[in-house]
């Protein structure tokens, strides 16, 4: 079946300091969703990609989807303690009954100030 | 208020008997699953329902059962939990298709 990888698993950074964590599928997508769980609570939905190449911003950060669809990233520059939390990709193929979503392993992001 | 509703919190049994952990969304969403969630090893499905009395299994099944007897509550069902079903749990909605998933409060279960 589908896998989805997300790499690294953990990243501490400095304040001010960019970060990145990239997903790789195993299988084309039809899209990817990003989401952000801060600690102690829940996934919460950030974005969704759909187009091969396709780039999108929120503030500070930059989300990118492979012309192949089948890896993504997502870029925060200067980061914010308020960025700390666990990141999470997920996939969706349209070979997967139902448009199962299928989560990366997460990228736990800490902030030193 | 859109939201997805999970009860308890925070639950702690012992191996071997039933719990059932309720989950209820106001959004009318056909789509609902429930993830478990395991340091490591991100969110993992547990099972799916695409709408009322449509259900399927995920990715980790064993050990757990479900029902979608009405669009608004998909429980899930532990009949004889052991200790490797101690997990933070997700009930999520969205309308089927590809589209942003709403996800509970979280159960965390320990089981001893």
């Amino acid at each position: 079946g589908q896998q989805v990888m997300q790499i690294p698993q953990y990243q501490h950074v400095q304040e001010g300091e960019d970060f990145t964590t990239y997903c790789n599928s195993s299988t084309t997508l039809s899209n990817i969703q990003w989401y952000k769980q801060r600690p102690g609570g829940h996934p919460v939905f950030l974005i969704q990609l759909v187009k091969s190449g396709e780039v999108k911003k929120q503030k500070r950060l930059t989300f990118q989807f492979g012309e192949a669809k089948k890896n993504s990233s997502l870029h925060i520059t200067a980061t914010q303690t308020t960025d700390v939390g666990t990141y999470f990709c997920a996939g969706a193929s349209s070979m997967e009954y139902g448009n199962k979503l299928v989560f990366g392993a997460g990228t736990i992001l800490r902030v030193k100030s | 208020e859109a939201q997805v509703t999970q009860n308890p919190r925070y639950l702690i049994t012992v191996t071997g008997k039933k719990l059932t952990v309720t989950c209820s969304q106001n959004m009318n969403h056909e789509y609902m699953s429930w993830y478990r969630q395991d340091p490591g090893l991100g969110l993992r499905q547990i099972y799916y329902s695409m709408n009322v009395e449509v259900t399927d299994k995920g990715d980790v099944p064993e050990g757990y059962k479900v029902s979608r007897k009405e669009k608004r509550n998909f429980p899930l069902i532990l009949e004889s939990p052991s200790p490797n079903q101690t997990s933070l749990y997700f009930c999520a909605s969205r309308v089927t298709g590809t589209t942003e998933a709403f996800f509970g409060q979280g159960t965390r279960l320990t089981v001893v």
